[in-house]
């Protein structure tokens, strides 16, 4: 079974609106990464948690961390055709983990209708 | 800063031709790792290195080989290629905090 199930899959927002895709772990967490990729592009860094209860923000995305829950959501408000691509989530699952070794959801796809 | 590179940026190969990706850095990280990207399984770990000289194996090492004579280069070796070996290949790179991992651009390669 996957460790690491990000949803949903897909996902088609009309511009403007706001959006939400979560991630969620079978096992511990030890701290979570968000990436996006462009279609043929290589990973950009979004941002990364550690602590429950954790929220960061760039520009118009957030994320949060629930450790409790094991899951990390992140939310797009007033989306733009920008935002388009792929969100993956990578989370480290064991102590003293760090940034070099992800075990990584399989992605969600959003495609923003202008 | 170039960052993390890699070359070539797309390969087609003959099942059994082995070739080598290319992946460097510029930016003294000690950790490297190679991962390949396939449609419906996302992104996998096939092996690691925590400095010159250590290499370890991740979640899918069979069939490729590392070495780590640098800081700089972390190359990753096809003996044999396969064509289940087809995939998008990303090198990426942190530094010893492991905070943060800064991609390269992929490497497509076939394998027909």
């Amino acid at each position: 079974s996957q460790e690491l199930e990000q949803s949903p899959q897909s996902l088609i927002v009309q511009e403007g609106k706001n959006l939400t895709i979560n991630c969620t772990s079978s096992k511990t967490l030890y701290g979570l990464y968000w990436y996006k990729q462009k279609y043929g592009e290589g990973l950009i860094f979004l941002m990364m948690l550690q602590k429950g209860g954790e929220e960061k923000s760039h520009e118009k995305i957030t994320a949060k961390l629930d450790e409790k829950k094991q899951q990390s959501s992140l939310h797009i408000t007033a989306s733009q055709p920008s935002h388009a691509g792929i969100y993956l989530c990578g989370a480290v699952l064991y102590s003293g983990g760090g940034a070099d070794g992800l075990t990584f959801g399989k992605g969600t796809h959003l495609i923003i209708q202008p | 800063n170039a960052g993390v590179t890699q070359t070539p940026k797309f390969q087609v190969l003959k099942t059994g031709q082995s070739m080598t990706l290319q992946c460097a850095q510029d930016m003294n990280h000690e950790y490297m790792s190679w991962y390949r990207q396939d449609p419906g399984m996302g992104l996998r770990l096939i092996h690691y290195s925590v400095g010159a000289g250590i290499t370890d194996q991740g979640e899918v090492p069979n069939g490729y080989n590392v070495s780590r004579s640098t800081t700089e280069d972390f190359p990753l070796r096809l003996l044999s290629a396969a064509p289940s070996q087809t995939s998008v290949y990303f090198c990426a790179s942190s530094d010893s905090g492991r905070r943060t991992q800064y991609f390269g651009p992929g490497t497509r390669l076939l394998v027909l």
